[in-house]
Order: C-alpha cells, then structure tokens, then sequence
C-alpha cells in the first residue's frame, strides 16, 4: 500500500519556540492531505485539511496563526506549530489518499509526531 | 452531521477469549466504514473496510459487517492474541478524504 512519513517522530521543545512537522507521501502525489492531534488515550481530532497550492482548511476551534500549514508540493505538507506552549504537547498524526480518491479509499496514516513542550 | 460511537475502554481479555467492540455511526448518505489499529508507538493502520450494507469486512482473523438496518459496524474476532493488543478505531467516510472517527477502544490480552 501507499506509504507517508513524518518527521520527525518526536520533538520536545521549550516553551515558546515554533516546531515544523514534515508529512511526506513517498510513493503517490497527494493534493490533499490532513493533519489531526491526538490526545492521550483519545480519538484523532482532525485539525485542518492541506490543499496543495492553496490555503489550507481548518476546523472550527483550531487556531490558523498558531498551526500553520503549508502544502508546498504534491508530496509535502508542513505543519508548524508557532510560539509553542505545553497544551500543545501532543500526537499529530497527518494522512493522505492516493489521486481519485472515493468513499472506497482508505487514508494513509503517516507515524505521527510526538510534540512535547516544556 | 456525521460521528461515530465506539464502546469504551478499556478491555481486557484472555488469549484466545471472543472479542466484541461495537460501533454505531450516524451520516449522510451511504458511507465506507472503517477499522483502523494503532499499536503502540506506531500510527493507524487501516485493519478492514466494508464500502456498502452488507458488506463484511475481514482481516487477520477480524471481521465487522455493515449493518445498515442498525446503523453499526461491530468488530469481532473469534480468538484474540497477546498480539492483538493495540487500540481499534471505528471510522467513516462519505468522501474518501474526510474521516470521522470513534474515540478508540484499548484492547490488552494477557496469556
């Protein structure tokens, strides 16, 4: 099946710097992927959909200026997590379909990143 | 709007011991369903799909059929392993780009 990668798998950082996350698509172009925050013991939380070439989509509640996310080639999206705090130490998974995607498709899961801020 | 609902957690379970997780979901439409396993310190990995009623899904053993009728979509394995250990998430989509997922259920078995 397809792969993506993330990198890196874990970061710890102190509180107050800006964090990048890669989400790599090593064996497909995707125009779309999305990022999601999981907290401990909890479901994934989507947080915004990449858009290559164009702004990203973010859920209700997510903050843009805080979470950025750039989408700079068919198999690269960026998160950044700006002026980070220890609330936003968390599991951020990103995820990506291959080209046509239907209902029928399965998302690719990248690893995730474990962020913690101290 | 779309969600789903998993039973929660967390279980445990002796080797070889029947397994039930249920999920119920609401949507729009007719969606695809989904199970997706996280091992520990891994990412989700998709454990089977049905994409219309009445479809079974099966892997490794698990199986989960889509229940129209009750709107659910209940993962069952007829023997857990130590192995099995992980967390299952039930998920949806209408689109093949939006998931929708339930909160997770830890499952541990012990020898």
């Amino acid at each position: 099946g397809a792969v993506v990668s993330q990198h890196p798998s874990w970061v710890i950082c102190k509180s107050g710097t800006s964090v990048k996350i890669e989400c790599r698509s090593l064996d497909f172009q995707a125009t779309t992927m999305f990022w999601y925050r999981q907290f401990p013991k909890q479901s994934l939380m989507l947080m915004a959909t990449s858009n290559e070439g164009s702004k990203a989509t973010y859920e209700q509640g997510v903050e843009k200026d805080k979470f950025l996310i750039n989408h700079a080639s068919l198999t690269l999206s960026t998160l950044t997590v700006t002026s980070a705090h220890p609330e936003d130490s968390s599991f951020y998974i990103c995820s990506a379909s291959p080209p046509g995607a239907s209902s029928y498709n399965e998302q690719f899961f990248g690893p995730g990143t474990r962020l913690t801020v101290l | 709007g779309n969600s789903v609902t998993q039973m929660e957690g967390p279980v445990t379970l002796s080797e070889e011991a029947f397994l039930t997780i249920n999920c119920t979901y609401t949507a729009t439409g007719y969606p695809s369903l989904f199970w997706y396993v996280q091992y520990p310190g891994e990412g989700l990995q998709l454990l089977l799909k049905a994409t219309k009623a009445d479809d079974k899904g099966s892997n490794k053993g698990f199986e989960a059929t889509y229940r129209k009728e009750t709107t659910s979509f209940h993962l069952e394995k007829g023997s857990v392993q130590v192995s099995d250990s992980a967390v299952y998430f039930c998920a949806l989509s209408r689109t093949g780009n939006q998931f929708y997922f339930g909160t997770g259920t830890s499952l541990t078995v012990i020898p």
